[in-house]
């Protein structure tokens, strides 16, 4: 039962618009959602989170926004840069930390 | 600087010849974790540890053992590698209890022949 789903494996965008990446999610105990950002060959580096309670979380460029009601939580970025280009994981909390299987995001010239 | 180091960061090794990744932070972090990623499944856990001499299985955990006597160190552990292990692997470690805002590795890319 895959309890996080980024069903878009990858997702291209032109740099300098606005890059959404979408998170689906079943586990209702969840209290905090996490975004990690993953460059090739390094290990994913903490990017923004948002408590179960909040609906929006700002920080620069990224804001994720949550709705509880249908599960579902998404990244913007604006406005996309190259440095963007990356493997973006969705995660949920509750006793653990559970991941998505990644969304590969490419940042077009 | 704050740091998890894992080694090695590649390693090629044959079936059933014991192996172990190492994993150190520097950071007094109380809990620390190990995933393996792999095309497809995205980060999968496979053991954890809330504090020393305390580990518990990740979702999966079959073929891997961990130990952790001391704070900063917690090495997994291959007894017997199959080819199914074959994987990139990341050691993280956190402040929080329940793992909020993980310090990740660089990764061990592991292929078993």
């Amino acid at each position: 039962d895959q309890q996080v789903k980024q069903n878009s494996p990858s997702l291209s965008v032109q740099e300098g618009r606005i890059s959404i990446l979408n998170c689906d999610y079943t586990n209702s105990m969840f209290d905090y959602f996490l975004w990690y950002k993953k460059y090739p060959a390094e290990g994913p580096t903490f990017l923004i989170s948002i408590s179960s309670i909040k609906d929006k979380n700002e920080d620069g460029r990224f804001t994720v926004f949550l709705n509880k009601s249908a599960k579902h939580l998404s990244l913007h970025i604006v406005p996309s840069q190259p440095g963007d280009s990356a493997v973006y994981f969705c995660a949920g909390r509750d006793d653990k930390i559970i991941f998505g299987k990644g969304t590969r995001l490419h940042i077009l010239p | 600087e704050a740091q998890v180091t894992q080694n090695p960061r590649y390693l090629i090794t044959v079936t059933g010849k014991k192996l172990t990744v190492t994993c150190s932070q520097n950071m007094n972090h109380e809990y620390m974790s190990w995933y393996r990623q792999d095309p497809g499944l995205g980060l999968r856990q496979i053991y954890y540890s809330m504090n020393v001499e305390v580990t518990d299985k990740g979702d999966v955990p079959e073929g891997y053992k961990v130990s952790r006597k001391e704070k900063r160190n917690f090495p997994l552990i291959l007894e017997s590698p199959s080819p199914n292990q074959t994987s990139l692997y990341f050691c993280a470690s956190s402040s929080d209890k329940n793992f909020y805002g993980y310090t990740f590795g660089s990764g061990t890319r592991l292929t078993v022949v």
